[in-house]
């Protein structure tokens, strides 16, 4: 059973341009989590979904970014228009409902 | 609202020393207590939980915390330093029952072991 899967590893964007980040959560897991890790701090969470569902979206900005977990494929963390201060780690986390949850490697996203 | 303090941003300790990372919660709702670990450039992994059951909470690698309500700390320790363990900790909290939903971290503490 493969582990959480985050794909890019490494994404370079330039100001303005748009950012895709995928997660494919592990097998039987039907939760996704967002988290960002900015240089020097601790994981912030963004956003909780299940399939085709937000559930807690509290942690996103309000405008650029939106998240999906559709019923087929990967859940895809967007970010329109990136800025640099959207330069960050990004992590996935998946779990199956009420169990801890497990990371992927993360998406470190520079804006050049 | 619930958070975490990690008091010490960077811990050193010689290899073979007393591993002893702090972590304080504030939450108002008995919560759920986490320390994962992230070695350079990787994602997070679970060391310990704390879910209500046994105070004294043993994790993988020879780590263990210890969930004392009174001082509301949970402080992660481990006896003897390896090098291996050179790495940054990372302290949460969470009010489900171990699901990730809405960990909230602290800003983490990197330990360094030395020779």
């Amino acid at each position: 059973n493969a582990g959480v899967m985050q794909n890019p590893r490494h994404l370079v964007r330039r100001r303005g341009q748009e950012a895709r980040l995928r997660c494919s959560p592990m097998k039987g897991h039907s939760h996704v989590y967002w988290y960002r890790q900015l240089p020097e701090e601790g994981l912030k969470f963004m956003v909780y979904l299940q399939k085709e569902n937000i559930i807690d979206e509290s942690g996103m900005p309000k405008e650029r970014f939106s998240a999906e977990f559709p019923k087929e494929g990967p859940s895809i963390l967007r970010i329109q228009q990136v800025v640099r201060g959207d330069s960050a780690a990004y992590f996935c986390a998946s779990s199956p409902p009420s169990q801890e949850a497990f990371f992927g490697q993360g998406t470190r996203l520079t804006v050049v | 609202a619930q958070s975490v303090t990690q008091l010490g941003s960077h811990v050193s300790v010689s290899e073979g020393a007393l591993v002893l990372l702090r972590c304080n919660y504030s939450s108002s709702v008995p919560p759920y207590l986490f320390w994962y670990v992230q070695y350079p450039n990787q994602g997070l992994q679970l060391l310990l939980k704390y879910t209500s059951a046994a105070t004294l909470v043993k994790g993988i690698n020879g780590f263990e915390a210890e969930f004392k309500k009174s001082e509301t700390s949970f402080h992660l320790t481990k006896p003897s330093a390896h090098m291996s363990d050179a790495a940054e900790y990372f302290c949460a909290v969470s009010r489900f029952t171990g699901t990730a939903s809405k960990l909230t971290f602290g800003t983490g503490t990197r330990l360094q072991v030395t020779l």
